[in-house]
């Protein structure tokens, strides 16, 4: 699969390979973080959450990797398919009682069949 | 279940017009927010509602910008006058309740020129 080790505006992906998408987020305080994507024309839509307390999660097809430490958070896609070309946004939650979403800058994933 | 709606879906106007946008959010839920997503960039918050009420809107540049949500349902964002720099996409969600998992609207283009 590819991998990106810093967070870079595009990914490029084969049809089928793994993606590994990168972010690396402010706010040593925030505790939940979410991972969107973003299709053109629309507006952002949920993949997948991790609280500060994990340090993985899984989902269909997605992984999400929190490293407190160095404050970075990564998406994993497996499997990639054409439908999986976006734009991935992390936010992270800096808000106390409610949610209060700080989004990064995006990557755009891009796969070639 | 019907999403967030939003129109216009595109808006062309010349600097110093007024201009004005409307978002119905999913029936039920209490919080709205208003984001605006310049091109390349993730969306910003301007301005989150709790029913008819402000509770953050301390992003939102209120010597040209102006929302409302006066019933707690519809709500209404306008830009008066107008910049070059507010050409953006403006973003309606909505969560059932402030720490809820946030539903985006596909969105507004505005183009400024």
């Amino acid at each position: 699969g590819e991998s990106v080790g810093l967070h870079l505006p595009t990914l490029s992906v084969q049809e089928g390979d793994n993606s590994i998408i990168n972010c690396a987020y402010s706010n040593s305080a925030s505790d939940y973080f979410i991972w969107y994507k973003q299709e053109s024309g629309k507006g952002p839509q949920f993949i997948i959450d991790i609280r500060s307390n994990m340090d993985k999660r899984q989902g269909q097809r997605v992984t999400v990797l929190l490293n407190k430490t160095v404050k970075h958070l990564s998406l994993q896609i497996a499997a990639t398919q054409p439908g999986d070309s976006a734009v991935y946004f992390c936010a992270e939650n800096q808000g106390s009682n409610d949610y209060k979403l700080s989004f990064g800058a995006g990557t755009t994933v891009t796969v070639r069949a | 279940e019907a999403g967030v709606a939003q129109s216009p879906r595109y808006k062309i106007i010349e600097k110093r017009q007024s201009v004005a946008f409307w978002c119905n959010p999913i029936s039920g839920h209490a919080t709205l927010y208003w984001y605006q997503q310049i091109l390349g960039q993730g969306p910003k918050l301007l301005i989150q509602f709790q029913n008819n009420g402000v509770v953050d809107d301390s992003q939102l540049p209120k010597d040209r910008f102006s929302a409302e949500r006066l019933k707690g349902v519809d709500s209404t964002l306008k830009i008066q006058p107008a910049k070059l720099e507010d050409s953006a996409v403006y973003l309606c969600a909505s969560s059932l309740d402030r720490s809820d998992e946030q539903f985006f609207g596909p969105g507004t283009r505005l183009t400024v020129l």
